[in-house]
């Protein structure tokens, strides 16, 4: 069983913020927050992970709530080239055996 | 570099034929797995590999076989294929297990009649 769960789609106006949310309620001390995504059937792209603390990178930003149960990616300016399946997944450390549930499918309309 | 390449693109079989989907990757990564996708699923891992001569099953094994002769390439092997295993196949790397981001190879659909 998938241990987050997330909408099923999303929209956002191009140019503005996407904020996508993720809940993981049973996440235990060890496990990371990850985001992939897929872009029309292509394999699906990292794009950051997290543990605790807030992460920014070039791509996205990854804000965890403080009792980690939740978190959100953003997507700060959003493009059409953004419109996909977002994963978010919650890992282990040292192990790659990554669930994938359905993922939130968002789609950036002009 | 190359990264993750997988062949064929499509491939049509009919049941009880048996096939290997190819994946091959240039980024010199000890790790690699499989994966398989069902429309409107996420992946599910089929098997992985942590280094040459080193396999295990992953969520959903049966019906595939692999091997690790070489670092570069982590062929699948369907048997005897079945309609159940008509899919997506994506092919993934990384430096190793608990790297942070894998690399994922285009993708092979599947289609067992």
């Amino acid at each position: 069983d998938a241990k987050t769960t997330q909408p099923p789609s999303m929209d956002c106006a191009e140019g503005r913020a996407a904020n996508l949310p993720c809940n993981h309620s049973t996440i235990s001390g060890n496990e990371y927050v990850y985001w992939y995504r897929q872009i029309h059937s292509q394999g699906p792209q990292y794009i950051i992970h997290g543990l605790k603390n807030n992460e920014t990178n070039e791509m996205a930003s990854l804000i965890i709530t403080e009792d980690r149960k939740s978190s959100t990616l953003i997507l700060p300016h959003a493009t059409l080239r953004d419109t996909a399946v977002y994963y978010c997944i919650v890992r282990v450390d040292n192990n790659n055996d990554m669930r994938f549930g359905a993922g939130t499918r968002l789609t950036v309309k002009p | 570099n190359a990264g993750v390449t997988q062949t064929p693109k499509f491939q049509v079989l009919k049941t009880g034929q048996s096939m290997t989907l190819q994946c091959a990757q240039d980024m010199n990564h000890e790790y690699m797995s499989w994966y398989r996708q069902d429309p409107g699923m996420g992946l599910r891992l089929i098997h992985y590999s942590v280094g040459a001569g080193i396999t295990d099953q992953g969520e959903v094994p049966n019906g595939y076989n692999v091997s690790r002769s070489t670092t570069e390439d982590f062929p699948l092997r369907l048997l005897s294929a079945a309609p159940s295993q008509t899919s997506v196949y994506f092919c993934a790397s990384s430096y190793w297990q608990g790297e942070n981001e894998q690399f994922f190879g285009p993708g092979t659909r599947l289609t067992v009649l």
